[in-house]
C-alpha cells in the first residue's frame, strides 16, 4: 500500500526549540509539499519541492525551512519554535503529470 | 486575493438526503484543476473527486458529483443519499496551470449528518 508517512502524530515542544518534522513517501514522487492547517483558514502551503535539493517558498514560509536531500524524504524545520506555530502539519506528494495527491496522516504540533 | 472560497463553515444534513457544498474559485489560467477532499475526525485527507477545466462533463464518483459552472467559477460538491460516515470536514482545492503542482485550499465546510 503506497503511502506518505509523517514521523510523529503528536508533538509537544517548548518555545525556542528547533523542531524537525519528517515526511517520507514510498511512491517515487517528484513533488512534495508541506501545509499547515488551522481552523477557519484551511490548508496553507509552507514550502514545496519538485526535485531533490530543490525547494520553493509557499504562501507562509516565515519561521520555517525545509530540506530534501533524498527524493523520498522532505523535512520541515522550525528553527526556533513559537506558540503561533502550534498547528496541524500535513505533508503531501504527487508525481509529474498526475493529479492525485497523497497526504500523510498529519502531525499535530503544540508549542508551549 | 483568496483563490478558493467556501462560504459555509458548517452544515447539518439529514441521513439519506442530498447536500451541496459551495466552492468558488479565482484564477486567470485557462488550464486548471479542481479537487474535493474529505477529512474525517481522524485527520486523514481523502480524495473525493476531480474536475479539469477543459472537461465538458461534470465529474461524478459514486455518490459524489461536482457541479462545475465555469463561467461562474463555481465547483460545488453534491453528496447524494448522505450517510452518517459522511460527517467530516470537506475542502475544495485548485491547481493552476499544467505544470504547477501546488494546491490552493479553501477554509473548509464541516458537514454533520443527523440520523
Amino acid at each position: 500500500d503506497v503511502k506518505v508517512t509523517q514521523s510523529s502524530r503528536y508533538l509537544v515542544k517548548r518555545t525556542g526549540e528547533k523542531v524537525f518534522l519528517e515526511c517520507v513517501q514510498d511512491m517515487d514522487h517528484e513533488n512534495m509539499f508541506w501545509y499547515r492547517q488551522d481552523p477557519g483558514l484551511g490548508l496553507r502551503l509552507i514550502y514545496f519541492s519538485y526535485d531533490v535539493k530543490m525547494k520553493e517558498k509557499g504562501d507562509i514560509p516565515e519561521g520555517y525551512s525545509v530540506s530534501r536531500e533524498k527524493k523520498e524524504r522532505f523535512s520541515l524545520i522550525l528553527e526556533s519554535a513559537s506558540t503561533n506555530q502550534t498547528s496541524m502539519y500535513l505533508c503531501a506528494s504527487t508525481s509529474q503529470g498526475a493529479y492525485g495527491y497523497t497526504f500523510g496522516s498529519g502531525t499535530r504540533l503544540t508549542v508551549v | 486575493a483568496q483563490k478558493i472560497t467556501q462560504t459555509q463553515p458548517g452544515m447539518f444534513v439529514q441521513e439519506k438526503e442530498a447536500v451541496t457544498l459551495d466552492c468558488t474559485y479565482d484564477t486567470s489560467d485557462q488550464s486548471y484543476g479542481l479537487f474535493w477532499y474529505k477529512q474525517p475526525s481522524s485527520g486523514e485527507m481523502i480524495f473525493l473527486i476531480y474536475q479539469g477545466s477543459y472537461d465538458e462533463q461534470n465529474a461524478t464518483e459514486g455518490r459524489y458529483s461536482l457541479n462545475f459552472q465555469k463561467a461562474r467559477k463555481s465547483a460545488n460538491l453534491v453528496i447524494s443519499a448522505s450517510q452518517l460516515g459522511d460527517s467530516a470536514m470537506y475542502f475544495c482545492a485548485m491547481r493552476e496551470g499544467p505544470y504547477d503542482y501546488k494546491l490552493s485550499f479553501g477554509a473548509g465546510t464541516t458537514v454533520t449528518v443527523r440520523a
